[in-house]
């Protein structure tokens, strides 16, 4: 199976800040990779896929880079509402796989 | 807009089968995806995938639930169902069901999802 792995696991920043969560893959995905929102007691949220496409309704704040093993998911402009758990999902190889999350506190 | 819900027992007994149903509403069952999922979470913790089934009824399951899962649709209710016999502590989670998109197997990613059943295995 191929893991995902991310960094940092929590991390607290302000309104206005911009952060940086990575995710790195045991092996070559390509870009193959997918991120989620998840608030506590909620279904996680898609977000992104192929590594850096937005899915529609998704602000403009978010963005993803990456490609290969080394991933990053950046919001620039912390928003309040951004609180949550993120998680990385690779869709290169079967099985399918989840990185850990990243617990972001605003 | 897809919506979907799960639904089933919330306590399973070790050693039974847990059954779910994933009820999808708001599109058409058949147009709106060819795959169909689901996806764990157990107790403060991360997201496993636990399979998915395509519309030609080919079933794509995780080598870790080691033979035990059975996903199926049932077309004419527009529902799909899991399956997961011998369940034992480990298998206490929240279960989701999803709506896999991208394109072929296992080129997917999930959106949207139900907003999840608590499930207990205990005596």
């Amino acid at each position: 199976d191929i893991q995902m792995t991310q960094s940092p696991s929590s991390l607290s920043a302000s309104v206005g800040d911009g952060v940086t969560i990575t995710c790195r893959a045991s092996q070559n995905i390509n870009r193959d990779l997918n991120w989620y929102q998840q608030k506590p007691g909620k279904a996680p949220k898609f977000l992104i896929s192929g590594a850096s496409s937005l899915q529609t309704g998704v602000p403009s704040r978010f963005s993803g880079t990456g490609a290969g093993t080394d991933f990053t998911l950046t919001i620039s402009n912390l928003q309040p509402d951004d609180y949550g758990i993120y998680y990385c999902q690779q869709s290169s190889t079967f099985p399918l796989t989840f990185g850990g999350g990243t617990q972001v506190e605003i | 807009q897809l919506q979907l819900q799960e639904s089933g027992p919330g306590l399973v007994k070790p050693s039974e089968t847990l059954s779910l149903t994933c009820t999808v509403s708001g599109d058409s069952f058949t147009r709106s995806s060819y795959y169909w999922g689901w996806i764990r979470q157990p107790p403060g913790k991360g997201l496993e995938w636990l399979g998915s089934v395509y519309y030609t009824g080919t079933t794509y399951y995780n080598p870790s639930l080691n033979g035990r899962l059975t996903v199926s649709v049932d077309r004419s209710k527009n529902q799909f169902s899991l399956k997961l016999a011998s369940v034992t502590a480990a298998d206490t989670a929240i279960y989701y069901c999803v709506r896999p998109l991208g394109g072929l197997f296992p080129k997917l990613w999930f959106d949207p999802w139900g907003q999840g059943i608590q499930v207990i295995v205990s005596s």
